[in-house]
């Protein structure tokens, strides 16, 4: 186990909801990143915080926003939900100094989030 | 942007053979990572290379670096039907973290 969990593990929202995923991060580690993985596809990067800002963002729209919290957990907030949507969520956490750096990151198990 | 390249995208091995995945970046990488996730799983982290020409090896699985830091390839020998799963590897520059689509492997026992 990599000591990073989410929750809730599986959820099934309908099309236009809005949704909160959430992730802990391991001790001690101050920057999360939220991952998107379709199904058959490899994550894609949708954010980083490090120490509760965001700090790099990939190719998702500003319906995709996040937090992170002084105790470096971490949110994924999705509006407008679209059937698109519907994929594995990740979030992996690791320690680092400026949010960049070649420090391992350990993932959770994920959020299956399905939009009927 | 950055793109991270992998093949090939299936990989049917007779149990015992050899094989390799390849991964190619479309930019230099401070570090290049390889993640093994089981049908229904998560990524696991395998192993980070972080010097030009690196290589590493952790039992049957060996990993190489390109000297440019571009590229980056996995060669399991002896393959073993637990080998089985999808295996990505992750390119960091900067703060990003940019995955292949990943070389899915299956095993013939």
């Amino acid at each position: 186990e990599t000591g990073v969990t989410q929750s809730p593990t599986h959820l099934i929202k309908t099309r236009g909801q809005q949704v909160t995923l959430r992730c802990s991060s391991q001790s001690g580690h101050n920057t999360v990143s939220w991952y998107q993985q379709a199904l058959g596809q490899g994550p894609q990067f949708i954010f980083q915080y490090y120490r509760e800002e965001e700090n790099g963002r990939g190719n998702f729209p500003p319906r995709f926003s996040g937090l992170q919290f002084p105790n470096y957990s971490s949110e994924l907030n999705v509006n407008a939900l679209e059937l698109d949507d519907s994929a594995l969520y990740l979030c992996a956490s690791r320690d680092t100094m400026t949010g960049t750096g070649n420090t391992e990151a350990f993932f959770g198990q994920g959020t299956r989030l399905t939009v009927v | 942007g950055q793109q991270v390249m992998q093949i090939p995208q299936y990989q049917h091995v007779q149990e015992g053979e050899d094989f390799t995945t390849y991964c190619n970046s479309s930019t230099t990488l401070s570090n290049i990572q390889w993640y093994k996730q089981r049908p229904g799983g998560h990524p696991v982290f395998l192993i980070q290379l972080v010097k030009s020409g690196e290589v590493k090896k952790q039992k049957r699985l060996t990993f190489q670096f390109g000297e440019a830091k571009k590229n980056s390839s996995l060669h399991i020998t002896a393959t073993q039907t637990t080998d089985v799963g999808t295996y990505f590897c992750a390119g960091r520059k900067d703060y990003k973290l940019s995955f292949g689509a990943g070389t899915t492997v299956t095993v013939r026992a």
